[in-house]
């Protein structure tokens, strides 16, 4: 069985802070570990994903991820937040298939 | 945009009626899916098809039927639905390596919402 945790349903944070935002998982075997935004009225877009080799991943849009497997997360990561980065975070996990977490609102106030 | 395009955008229907979405990939990829996102639930997927062939049904009602002429186009027939069915429907399309497992992320269209009334 696998699954994703999203520990929270909401971040905020002021714009130029960092943000993060968690995600735990649960696979029998290799994780392959995938973050996507979702913005309003929009579909998913892909931004980053980690399959083997260096555990940070850097992606779209500056953000960044980092795998680690004694904890079982993939916290995904933006040094400086913009208000542009408001929007729904989803983080997913694919064994036989892929699983998504319930996803994360991101709230950066100007 | 992210290559994939679905129609309508907005679908209001009464649970009498039959209507169909919509899916085309420009991208030449060879899997297509279907999920279902309802708030505050995770993503649901509800099919899979893998060159034209389905793949995955996870245990979606038979009110819901897909349809994959070929591999750039998915459609979703509904019939009689209820109002919990209520949602966005959103398609995505990858490239597969095979039956099994793949590394490569999915593109997502911008989704149908439907109301079932």
């Amino acid at each position: 069985a696998q699954s994703v945790a999203q520990p929270e349903d909401q971040v905020n944070v002021a714009e130029g802070n960092p943000l993060t935002v968690k995600c735990t998982y649960s696979v029998s075997g290799n994780p392959y570990l995938f973050w996507y935004v979702q913005y309003p009225n929009r579909g998913l877009q892909f931004l980053l994903k980690y399959i083997t080799g260096d555990n940070l991943v850097k992606g779209s849009y500056g953000f960044e991820a980092e795998f680690n497997k004694s904890q079982t997360s993939f916290h995904l990561k933006k040094p400086s937040a913009l208000v542009s980065d408001s929007a729904l975070y989803f983080c997913a996990v694919r064994d036989m298939r892929l699983s998504f977490g319930a996803g994360t609102t991101v709230t950066v106030r100007a | 945009e992210t290559g994939v395009t679905q129609t309508p955008r907005h679908l209001v229907m009464g649970m009498t009626n039959k209507k169909s979405l919509k899916c085309e990939q420009h991208l030449g990829h060879n899997a297509m899916y279907w999920y279902k996102q309802s708030a505050k639930k995770p993503l649901e997927l509800m099919f899979v098809y893998n060159f034209k062939e389905q793949t995955e049904n996870n245990s979606v009602p038979s009110r819901f039927s897909p349809e994959c002429p070929n591999s750039s186009h998915l459609f979703l027939h509904l019939h009689t639905l209820q109002p919990e069915d209520s949602a966005l429907y959103l398609c995505a399309s990858s490239q597969r390596q095979g039956v099994r497992q793949s590394y490569n992320e999915q593109f997502f269209g911008p989704g149908t919402r439907l109301t079932v009334l």
